[in-house]
């Protein structure tokens, strides 16, 4: 059983380039999840998905677009990285969104290194 | 404006004695209050989830109380060990119920 996966594990590049981080659940979770943690700040939501083929805008959503064509997949991409979105990108799933049944499962993170 | 805090970054305590943990906050009114566990390097592990219509909630040896009226949860581990050592995170459902806001994390070092 794999939960959540995550690629790339680490990744630097260039300011200006288009970046995707994949995300994988195998849980059959309907809503998803894009985080992003850095040092003092603490979790951010950037995006989620409440079900296959709705997206909602979390905390910090500019500069990151998401998709969920299918209930397993929800890559996060970056049109044109900045420095600012140097951070550790967590994506995490649950059975449903809100409420009692909004247990989150991690996935192992994504550390992005923007210069 | 909206604030969740997390009572230090850091706390040290013996082993075998109990840790407590705060979580306050401020124009939230959740109805539902998690608690996780972060390791160096790892994604967030879910611990226990408490409703606001429960005082207590209780796991092993840990324990989570839930105070509305003073927007406040607390999270206890008793007969800690080394192996508890871990950044713990609070999370509590936004005023939409639809998704979960987190605290910065407390860092907590059970020394042996």
């Amino acid at each position: 059983i794999a939960g959540i996966t995550q690629a790339p594990t680490s990744q630097i590049l260039a300011a200006g380039r288009r970046m995707t981080l994949r995300c994988t659940q195998d849980m059959r979770h309907n809503a998803m999840y894009w985080y992003r943690q850095d040092l003092g700040l603490g979790l951010r939501l950037i995006h989620y998905s409440n079900t296959a083929g709705t997206t909602g805008k979390g905390e910090v959503p500019d500069g990151y677009s998401v998709s969920r064509a299918n209930t397993d997949d929800f890559p996060l991409t970056l049109a044109s990285a900045v420095p600012s979105q140097t951070s550790v990108y967590f994506c995490a799933s649950s059975e449903s969104s809100g409420g009692a049944y909004n247990e989150q499962f991690f996935g192992p993170g994504t550390r992005l290194t923007v210069l | 404006s909206q604030k969740i805090e997390q009572n230090s970054e850091a706390l040290n305590i013996q082993e075998g004695k109990t840790a407590t943990l705060t979580c306050n906050y401020t124009n939230y009114s959740p109805a539902y209050l998690q608690w996780y566990r972060q390791d160096p390097g790892r994604g967030p592990v879910f611990l226990l989830l408490i409703r606001e219509n429960e005082k207590e909630k209780r796991k092993e040896r840990l324990k989570v109380t839930f105070d509305t009226t003073l927007k406040q949860s607390l999270f206890h581990i008793t007969a800690s060990q080394p192996a508890d050592s871990a950044t713990y995170l609070c999370a509590l459902e936004d005023n939409y119920g639809q998704n979960f806001v987190f605290g910065p994390g407390t860092r907590l070092s059970v020394l042996p």
